[in-house]
């Protein structure tokens, strides 16, 4: 099982709204990922967690929130954001984050910023 | 900076071909090598990973990985119309005591019934 679950399946929400995006993963991955993709680019990294523990942070603006509450949780809080964050984000987990395992990708969450 | 670089595309092949999709990276440090799927407004699947040099194959895919180089391939046998897609190489770059899995920009594949 290969399995990673991302909710909402699609978000609008306007620029002074706040929302959660959630990822959720039972294959005891201990690294977690969020990645963000525009149309037609490839997927931009933003955060990595390891152990439950932010390790990466891609200079990510403060209007994008990430938590791990538990080892098979990611959550990614929304605030104050612009059209241009309009995008599909992306949850992956890996068994480690290490450089030799693989990493499983949700089936992402559509955001449109209006 | 950190780059995995590919080629665009489109590559366009005729169905029953072999279809060969190119990959370089930057840094000479790097272990591990993917390659995804990624169709349409759809989210990447892993199709094939490869960590050491030489050839690894699952099917009718092929995976290449020369170092030396900083090279990878993906070879795909017998194309089909259903293997038309983006196909994303990633590559794990380190940062201190954790790791990055950075995509090239794809390279979308187009097989002609």
């Amino acid at each position: 099982d290969t399995e990673v679950t991302q909710t909402p399946k699609h978000l609008v929400m306007g620029m002074t709204n706040k929302k959660s995006l959630k990822c959720e993963q039972h294959m005891g991955h201990r690294a977690m990922y969020w990645y963000k993709q525009k149309a037609k680019k490839p997927p931009e990294l933003m955060f990595v967690y390891s152990y439950e523990k932010l390790s990466i942070n891609e200079s990510v603006p403060s209007r994008f929130s990430p938590e791990c509450p538990n080892s098979s949780l990611l959550n990614l809080h929304l605030h104050a954001l612009q059209p241009e964050d309009s995008a599909l984000y992306l949850c992956a987990s890996s068994r480690v984050a290490t450089g030799v395992t693989e990493a499983f990708f949700g089936q992402g969450t559509r955001l449109t910023v209006v | 900076q950190k780059e995995v670089e590919q080629n665009s595309g489109p590559l366009s092949v005729p169905e029953g071909a072999i279809a060969s999709l190119n990959c370089t990276y930057s840094d000479r440090g790097s272990q591990s090598f993917f390659w995804y799927r990624q169709y349409s407004g759809k989210s990447p699947e892993l199709i094939m990973s490869i960590y050491s040099n030489g050839d690894k194959e699952d099917g009718r895919f092929t995976a290449q990985l020369n170092k030396a180089s900083q090279y990878v391939s993906l070879l795909i046998r017998d194309s089909q119309p259903s293997d038309s897609a983006t196909y994303l190489c990633a590559v794990t770059f380190r940062v201190d005591s954790s790791y990055k899995l950075i995509f090239g920009s794809g390279t979308r594949l187009l097989v002609r019934p």
